[in-house]
């Protein structure tokens, strides 16, 4: 059974400029997570959606958006980057969202900003 | 933010010493999940213990969960240097997939 895989692994990008990432969850999962792990911060939470739906929503500014498609492959846009988007985004897959399932993260797309 | 902190943030070990890492959170949760991250790279699951568990097994790793201190800790027995790695807990509250990460430990262990 394929894991969770996003792309790209790596990514440079220019200050203002926007970025596209992607996530394919595990087979059979409707539920996306998105973090953000950087030195400072740890390990934040961006959103989550499940069958095409954002269901929560974390602490970032509206230049962090997703969305979901219907096969649940997942992606997230980050739009007039700042130095500070500098991290690795991690995206998270789970059977359902919530009730004792486990989450299985990929191996997350290391963008930096410059 | 953080849920809560993880104790000790680095640890030194010997290969076949065990490894202990504490993890305390701030609120209730439903579930508590470990995870590992070598060097920056994806987080992978290691166990999930729910909140009316108190311990749980999976080969080398034993958790244990203490809903009252809002406390769990991981221990590593026989640890090899492959087991070097970033160890996370994270916890939910049963609404949504929304994990809260604990800061980490950095576990080194040297041949």
């Amino acid at each position: 059974k394929a894991g969770v895989t996003q792309t790209p692994r790596y990514l440079i990008k220019t200050r203002g400029q926007q970025v596209t990432l992607s996530c394919s969850p595990i087979s059979g999962h409707r539920s996306v997570s998105w973090y953000q792990q950087t030195p400072g911060q740890g390990l934040q939470f961006l959103f989550e959606y499940f069958s095409e739906t954002q269901r929560n929503k974390g602490n970032f500014p509206g230049r962090f958006s997703g969305r979901q498609f219907s096969n649940s492959r997942s992606e997230m846009n980050v739009s007039t980057l700042e130095l500070g988007d500098s991290a690795l985004y991690l995206c998270a897959s789970s059977l359902d969202p919530g009730w004792n399932t486990e989450a299985f993260f990929g191996q997350g797309t290391r963008l930096t900003v410059v | 933010s953080q849920q809560g902190e993880e104790d000790p943030q680095a640890l030194s070990i010997q290969e076949g010493e065990n490894a202990t890492m504490n993890c305390s959170y701030k609120t209730s949760i439903n579930n508590l999940q470990w995870y590992r991250q070598n060097s920056g790279r994806g987080l992978v699951h290691l166990i999930l213990i729910r909140s009316n568990e108190r311990e749980k097994h999976s080969g080398r790793l034993r958790v244990t969960l203490d809903t009252s201190k809002k406390s769990s800790s991981l221990l590593i027995t026989a640890s090899r240097a492959a087991d070097t790695a970033s160890y996370f807990c994270a916890t939910d509250d049963g609404t949504a997939s929304k994990l809260t990460f604990g800061t980490g430990t950095r576990l080194q262990v040297t041949l």
